[in-house]
């Protein structure tokens, strides 16, 4: 079975900090595919990234960027000077590929991310 | 491109009745997904479609859930006999092909709150 651990329930941080989600993931699987979202108080998820179990290369997009690191199984999660519109929760979620099988998300429990002006 | 709706948004009812929510997804969008969210956990993966036919369904469906996609376009899930545990968000998404195939990913609807009083 696959388990995701989020550890940070709540983080809160003065805006323009940089900040670090962590997320550790579980599977026996070697072919899998880990994502983080977004989850403003309206409630929709938002897709942030994707990455699959054979791209263990960085990726930064804007202020956001990800660390992958199989060694640890962790796919980590940082914002750089962070801005009151990050508040969010932030979920990591894991899902294996089974050959045509479900492409169900496994998600963590999310943190609670709190930008201070 | 509308996105995902979910109808009603809030749902309140008694313990015994039964409810159905129903879930819109994007247009041409062939997978659908059912997510249960509850009070500071992640979303659980329900089940999914693909067009018409329902693939999977995780062990968390009871036998008082069922969920339809008649046409392979709009979604409802029915709740019978709901009881106090059931109460949750239940959000819905949809992805034009599985998330692991050219780099598709899920989009969300806002949910349907239910509670069961």
């Amino acid at each position: 079975a696959q388990k995701v651990t989020q550890a940070q329930t709540e983080i809160s941080v003065v805006e323009k900090e940089d900040v670090t989600l962590d997320c550790v993931y579980e599977t026996r699987d070697t072919t899998y595919y880990l994502f983080w979202y977004k989850q403003p108080p309206s409630g929709e998820l938002v897709f942030l990234i994707r990455r699959n179990s054979f791209d263990e290369q960085n990726e930064i997009s804007g202020r956001y960027s990800w660390n992958f690191q199989k060694s640890t199984s962790s796919f980590n999660f940082t914002i750089t000077a962070s801005q009151v519109v990050d508040s969010a929760v932030y979920f990591c979620a894991l899902s294996i590929w089974s050959g045509g099988g479900a492409d169900g998300l496994t998600f963590g429990k999310g943190t609670h991310l709190i930008i201070q002006p | 491109d509308t996105g995902v709706s979910q109808n009603p948004r809030h749902k309140i009812t008694k313990r015994g009745q039964n409810v159905t929510f129903r879930c819109d997804p994007i247009s041409e969008h062939n997978r659908l997904y059912w997510y249960r969210q509850t009070l500071g956990q992640g979303p659980e993966f329900l089940t999914y479609f693909q067009n018409e036919a329902q693939l999977e369904k995780s062990r968390l469906l009871s036998d008082r859930f069922s969920a339809e996609r008649p046409k392979g376009s709009f979604s409802t899930l029915e709740i019978q006999r709901t009881e106090q545990g059931d109460s949750a968000m239940y959000l819905c998404a949809s992805s034009l092909e599985g998330v692991h195939l050219r780099r598709e990913k899920l989009f969300f609807g806002s949910g349907t709150q239910l509670s069961v009083l």
